[in-house]
């Protein structure tokens, strides 16, 4: 199975500032026929079904803020928030779907600071 | 608007069995791939198990093969999960989630329902 790991497990960013989780997976995501990297980005609030925010590893999501931006190739991956908002506290979980299981990172924790 | 509202979930002693119902709306349901993710307390994501939109596909996660079942109603635009001698470890959160496509399963979860609650106690 392919081991999806997040960095940090919690961040702590004031109103306004820039959030940026990574996500590093075991084998690389990119797939040399399309050039594709098969990976996703959610947020989850409290007491929420997770939300994508994120395809293609830097693809947003209709509707989604364009403060949200992902970024990365191969096996190294960010999620940034830029100007964070009151909203968007929550857990951020990356997930490949370059093999089966498709799996998840452990999930990060977005907290005010 | 795409809905997908799971039912089924409850309390169950070890051993027993469940089955999740996920009804669903907004959109062409033969035609996208179906999936069920599940949430323990406090914890993180797991992938279960994921069906085409023919029904002539399905998939499991290690940890559930051989006692889950997907099965898909394209008639009556719902989702199902059987699941059958239930142990502690499948206390979660069941989420039921559209996929993009309707054959290719190497996608992203696009849309999620609110999820039932499955509690395995004795």
């Amino acid at each position: 199975d392919i081991v999806m790991t997040q960095s940090p497990d919690s961040l702590a960013v004031s109103l306004g500032e820039r959030a940026t989780i990574s996500c590093k997976s075991s084998q690389s995501l990119l797939y040399n026929s399309n050039k594709k990297n098969y990976l996703a980005w959610y947020q989850q609030k409290p007491g929420q079904p997770p939300k994508l925010l994120i395809y293609w590893a830097s693809t947003r999501q209709s509707g989604v803020p364009d403060r949200f931006s992902g970024g990365g190739s191969g096996t190294d991956f960010t999620l940034t928030i830029n100007s964070l908002q009151a909203e968007d506290v929550a857990v951020y979980y990356c997930q490949q779907y370059y093999d089966t299981p498709r799996t998840f990172g452990q999930g990060t924790k977005v907290e005010f600071k | 608007e795409v809905q997908l509202v799971e039912s089924g979930g409850g309390w169950v002693q070890p051993g027993g069995s469940l089955r999740l119902s996920c009804a669903s709306s907004g959109f062409t349901f033969s035609k996208h791939v179906l999936t069920w993710v599940r949430q323990a307390p406090g914890r993180g994501l797991e992938w279960v198990s994921t069906i085409n939109g023919g029904a002539t596909s399905t998939y499991y996660a290690d940890s559930v093969k051989g006692r889950f079942t997907i099965s898909r109603d394209n008639s009556k635009n719902t989702l199902y999960l059987q699941m059958n001698n239930l142990g502690a470890d499948d206390t979660a959160t069941y989420f039921c989630v559209k996929e993009p496509n309707s054959d290719y399963i190497y996608s992203w979860f696009d849309s999620w329902g609110q999820g039932t609650l499955v509690t395995i106690s004795s």
